[in-house]
């Protein structure tokens, strides 16, 4: 059965710390895993991709990485601020189909204190 | 601006009602979806439509029913609201991007839907 877990389901962590959220997925095959933000009572917005080749990809303060032997990824926040309280989830979309079907996962909900 | 709009952002409505949830992108992707999504849970597809005339029902069952008249509008109803249908219901849509070899999704702000 094709799935995507993460975990800790939440966190909270002071301003400025740095951590790190996992996603480990079953979905075969494999065509790209993303990680996206979600602000409360908003939609998902991206903030990385990669493909079975990249095992890594920044964007600013958010680093994802990607094993794809053991089917796991993490994104990292590099000192934490205030607006980055929000859900983060882990999508994983299989191959072989023109949809490009998407697995997602439940989320990390994330709060940051000051 | 190029992007994905859903109205009404927040919607309470009475058991029995017959209610539309809008669903407007202005980048011309042919490919849109609507999900569903309840609090601390994962996305859900419930629809999807590939191009105008075009509209298939997605993995998760729902009661609610979809058009595709124009490229740019897709629109959800349910014709007898429920209070099972309360949840969340975010509209998408996909273009694939060549130089990525994948499709990049964009999603609205969604709709959170109360039925009493």
């Amino acid at each position: 059965k094709n799935q995507v877990e993460q975990s800790p389901q939440s966190l909270i962590i002071l301003e400025g710390k740095n951590c790190t959220l996992q996603c480990n997925y079953t979905v075969s095959p494999f065509s790209n895993l993303r990680w996206y933000k979600q602000d409360t009572g908003r939609g998902p917005v991206s903030l990385t991709i990669m493909t079975f080749s990249e095992n890594t990809k920044s964007n600013g303060r958010y680093t994802a990485t990607l094993d794809a032997d053991t089917k796991q990824s993490s994104l990292h926040i590099t000192a934490s601020q205030l607006s980055d309280s929000a859900s983060y989830i882990c999508v994983v979309s299989d191959r072989g189909s023109t949809l490009g079907r998407l697995y997602f996962g439940r989320g990390t909900q994330l709060t940051v204190w000051p | 601006e190029a992007d994905i709009y859903q109205t009404p952002r927040y919607l309470v409505i009475g058991t029995g009602k017959k209610i539309t949830l809008e669903c407007s992108q202005t980048m011309g992707h042919d490919k849109m979806y609507w999900y569903q999504q309840d609090p601390g849970m994962e996305l859900h597809l419930i629809h999807y439509s590939y191009g105008v005339n075009s509209t298939e029902k997605g993995d998760l069952s729902s009661e609610s029913t979809v058009s595709r008249i124009r490229t740019e509008h897709f629109p959800l109803t349910l014709e007898s609201a429920r209070p099972s249908h309360t949840s969340q219901y975010l509209c998408a849509s996909s273009e694939f991007i060549p130089d990525r070899k994948n499709y990049g999704y964009t999603f609205g702000s969604g709709t959170r839907l109360t039925v009493v």
